[in-house]
């Protein structure tokens, strides 16, 4: 079964500075995608950031970048120039490329502050 | 407006007492599907629906039944809640295409069993 693993509980960064959210996660599939969910107090799950294993190149979302490293399982978010209203849960989530269930696994989170 | 939408967004019931939260989706998704929402686990699957009169469990189907009786709708329901259904639930659709990925969530409703 896949998993995804965040092992960052909580973070904060100072506005306007840069932060990197991790994420590991493990299958035995060789096409999937990988998204960075943020969950706002208002507990609406927004989706940041999608990224196709197949694709080498990083996806980059204006502010919000990802590293995705698929030999090492790899894919962080890195946050640039970060503001008062990227405060939030951030979710990891992998998915099979396959026809059928579209099921999401979900990472724990991580919760991230901006000290203004 | 393209959205998924999930009545009552907050609820408190006592257990037994049966309820139903209900889901609908305007964009003509074939795909929905049920998720729970607890700290320090995540988001999981309850059970999925690929198209009207299909669905299957999840990874956490225990105590839950669905149906799909018309494409848009999808309601989750509680025959006989207990405290440990005490979560946030989500609703959410996609057109099953499987190519773009991308699940469209409703805005969650909190669910309290006392």
């Amino acid at each position: 079964a896949q998993t995804v693993t965040q092992s960052q509980p909580e973070m904060s960064v100072q506005e306007a500075e840069t932060v990197t959210l991790s994420c590991t996660y493990d299958t035995s599939e060789s096409d999937y995608y990988l998204f960075w969910y943020k969950q706002p107090p208002s507990r609406q799950m927004i989706l940041v950031i999608r990224q196709e294993a197949y694709k080498q190149q990083n996806a980059t979302e204006n502010r919000f970048s990802v590293n995705f490293q698929k030999a090492a399982k790899s894919f962080s978010l890195k946050i640039s120039d970060s503001q008062l209203g990227d405060a939030a849960m951030y979710f990891c989530a992998y998915r099979r490329s396959s026809f059928g269930n579209e099921k999401l696994t979900f990472g724990t989170g991580t919760r991230l502050t901006i000290i203004p | 407006e393209a959205q998924v939408t999930q009545n009552p967004r907050y609820l408190i019931t006592v257990t037994g007492k049966k309820l139903t939260v209900t889901c609908s989706q305007n964009m003509n998704h074939e795909y929905m599907s049920w998720y729970r929402q607890d700290p320090g686990l995540g988001l999981r699957q309850i059970y999925y629906s690929m198209n009207v009169e299909v669905t299957d469990k999840g990874d956490v189907p225990e105590g839950y039944k669905v149906s799909r009786k018309e494409k848009r709708n999808f309601p989750l329901i509680l025959e006989s809640p207990s405290p440990n259904q005490t979560s946030l639930y989500f609703c959410a659709s996609s057109s099953g295409a499987g190519r773009t990925g991308e699940l469209f969530f409703g805005e969650g409703s909190r669910l309290t069993v006392l």
